[in-house]
């Protein structure tokens, strides 16, 4: 069956970085975008990038453009989350999610577990 | 940039009843809406995708309705599993595609 697993998150010092991973399996990975969702302790769901089923068009919630970068490595059939200058309100559990269709709209119709980020000095 | 705006916040039901739950976006959307269902401790799960088609695996009591900037989501008759938290989500044309702030569904 279709699966998404994360991992790479942990606690993190305020301006230090962290690279998160996504592997999935079960699917063609290179037919569908990709996204990156978080949700803070207690709190909603924040949808944060997108990239395309070929890499070609990656975009960003306003919160982490800039800092964060997403990107795809297709024969590994993973998703990265590259956060950078990370701050107190990063700290969330991070989600992986498949498109509907290679530009990731339609819907977010499958979900990791999540990897927790703690941002603490 | 468009924002979704859920209501209400916390809506007490009882099993067996109808519940109907809204979202507004800022601004037209069409049919590009989702919603989702997050239960405590779990990962979220997509319910409804272009307004009113169910995803795979969802059950008939989950329907979905609207176009522009109002949307519901009804649930026919609410099963105990049905309690949990429920969002909406954008796909127009361009990202960011964000989410309402979500809807708790609570046992009365």
């Amino acid at each position: 069956q279709m699966q998404l697993v994360e991992s790479g998150g942990g606690v993190v010092q305020p301006g230090r970085s962290l690279r998160l991973s996504c592997a999935a399996s079960g699917f063609a990975f290179n037919n569908f975008g990709m996204h990156w969702a978080r949700q803070a302790p207690g709190k909603g769901l924040e949808w944060l990038a997108v990239v395309w089923h070929d890499g070609s068009n990656k975009y960003y919630a306003d919160s982490v453009r800039g800092r964060f970068t997403i990107s795809r490595d297709n024969s590994k059939n993973t998703v990265f989350l590259q956060m950078n200058t990370l701050r107190g309100d990063d700290t969330a559990t991070y989600y992986c999610a498949k498109g509907g269709d290679p530009d990731g709209s339609f819907g977010m119709d499958v979900w990791g577990q999540g990897t927790a980020v703690s941002v603490s000095s | 940039e468009i924002v979704m705006t859920q209501s209400p916040d916390t809506l007490y039901m009882s099993p067996g009843e109808r519940a109907t739950l809204s979202c507004r976006a800022s601004q037209s959307i069409g049919g590009k809406l989702a919603w989702y269902q997050q239960r405590p401790g779990q990962s979220p799960r997509l319910l409804i995708y272009d307004a009113f088609r169910r995803a795979t695996g969802i059950p008939a009591r989950f329907s979905g309705s609207g176009s522009g900037t109002e949307f519901t989501l009804t649930i026919s008759s609410l099963q105990s599993e049905d309690f949990a938290v429920y969002y909406c989500q954008h796909f127009d044309d361009w990202p960011p595609w964000a989410f309402g702030q979500g809807t708790k569904l609570e046992i009365k």
